[in-house]
């Protein structure tokens, strides 16, 4: 069983597409997040999520939306797609945000804008 | 302030020795440090983490030394194995604030030789 997983696996579009990355997780946690990991492997939080309420926004641009539908569901979407938002996307999630909670991440989302 | 810095970018091991992974921090806040072992292609998954106030942990091969005044830890690898080829990620983050994100080192590519 797959505890966090992530659609699609990879994703080549053009410059000012939009897009959508789907992440699930059947582990019944409360918290999810989006990270975001570039080419020199540099992993960064872009959002927190918890009970499918956003909890954290780390600077991210406008053009990045993510929503929960429930708890176990965090999307993101990206208008406008740039050069620089090819990454690789992780989801995660953990027990709860407070504590000593392990996260577990999803396979990855590798995104190439061209 | 929220920095943390991981030491060596690379490294290349002879199977049987040691693997030392170095980082350091500046927030005096953080209180959670996780180490994440990442394998191609996957997201990363948690390996050992330590509070700082614990000196050491150890988990079979894999010792976390904390050095509080120092502001600094290290993942040691004990009797290193092809099959600990991956990227170590070091992380900190805070129990109950800051929504749970983990701020993450740079990442070290740790390649162990038969």
């Amino acid at each position: 069983d797959t505890a966090v997983s992530q659609t699609p696996k990879y994703l080549v579009t053009q410059m000012g597409n939009d897009k959508s990355i789907k992440c699930e997780q059947n582990l019944g946690h409360d918290t999810m997040y989006w990270y975001k990991q570039d080419s020199k492997k540099f992993l960064k939080i872009m959002f927190s999520y918890n009970n499918k309420e956003l909890i954290i926004n780390e600077t991210v641009p406008n053009r990045f939306s993510p929503k929960s539908p429930d708890k176990a569901h965090l999307n993101l979407h990206i208008n406008s797609l740039e050069l620089g938002d090819s990454a690789v996307y992780f989801c995660a999630s953990s027990q709860e945000w407070q504590g000593l909670n392990e996260q577990f991440f999803g396979p990855g989302t590798r995104l190439t804008v061209l | 302030q929220q920095q943390v810095k991981q030491s060596p970018q690379s490294l290349i091991v002879q199977k049987g020795g040691i693997s030392i992974i170095n980082c350091a921090y500046e927030n005096t806040a953080f209180d959670y440090f996780p180490w994440y072992q990442q394998f191609p292609g996957k997201g990363p998954a948690l390996l050992i983490a330590i509070r700082p106030d614990v000196s050491e942990k150890k988990e079979g091969r894999f010792t976390i030394s904390f050095n509080k005044s120092a502001k600094q830890f290290s993942l040691h690898i004990m009797d290193s194995q092809p099959g600990d080829s991956a990227t170590y990620f070091c992380a900190a983050s805070w129990t109950y604030n800051q929504g749970g994100k983990l701020i993450f080192g740079q990442g070290t590519e740790l390649s162990v030789k038969p």
